[in-house]
């Protein structure tokens, strides 16, 4: 069973701060990983994506990747109260070789206090 | 450039009827995913259509199924509705496979 494992949150940041999101995977053999933001009621929209070690920005947005510890994170620096919204990771387990769909974690809560 | 598509945006049906969902790719996708989202849960994976051909399906019974056209589109069927099937359905679009994916608005199913 491919896991992927977010804490639930809430988690609560004052505004202009950074809000750290992070994401555990259990299946080593995962080539892709993605960062989808969701409003209330709303569909998930994809904010950000990583496939290789390191770092990856956009705008105030970072994605950190660590395959050896199976650890993703995003970071968003500067928070406003727009940004609260649960954000959810997927996690590609094989990559194009394998028939295993996208997996989901189910998310964590982000407020950000004005 | 248009986003994926799902039709309709609402739906109401009353326990023991039929549900069908639709579901339009961004252009040039092949592949399809279908999620289920109840009320303050988490996304579960439903069905996965890749080239007209399923690759994958959640742990959800029999009676939801599924198809993929030749254009791509595909659509979602949930036979003999029940309560809990309540939920709002979610299909997303990729291209080349294990790239990233894209949402449609979803279809809000409330099952009366």
């Amino acid at each position: 069973q491919k896991e992927v494992e977010q804490n639930s949150g809430p988690l609560s940041v004052p505004e202009g701060a950074i809000a750290s999101l992070n994401c555990t995977y259990s299946d080593r053999g995962s080539q892709s990983f993605f960062w989808y933001r969701q409003y209330s009621g709303k569909s998930p929209e994809l904010i950000m994506f990583i496939y290789s070690n390191g770092d990856k920005e956009d705008g105030r947005f970072t994605a950190q990747l660590n395959k050896a510890s199976q650890y993703v994170s995003l970071l968003i620096r500067d928070s406003q109260p727009s940004d609260s919204a649960t954000y959810l990771c997927a996690v590609n387990p094989r990559g194009i070789s394998g028939n295993t769909p996208l997996v989901f974690g189910k998310g964590t809560r982000l407020s950000v206090i004005a | 450039e248009a986003g994926v598509t799902q039709s309709p945006t609402h739906l109401i049906k009353t326990r023991g009827q039929q549900a069908t969902l639709r579901c339009s790719p961004i252009s040039g996708h092949t592949s399809v995913y279908w999620y289920q989202q109840a009320l303050g849960l988490g996304l579960q994976f439903l069905l996965w259509y890749d080239e007209g051909e399923e690759r994958n399906r959640g742990n959800f019974p029999p009676r939801f199924s599924g198809r993929q056209f030749p254009n791509y589109s595909s659509e979602l069927n949930v036979n003999a509705l029940e309560l809990e099937d309540s939920a709002l359905y979610l299909c997303a679009s990729t291209g080349r496979v294990g790239t990233e994916a894209f949402f449609g608005q979803g279809t809000r199913l409330t099952v009366v």
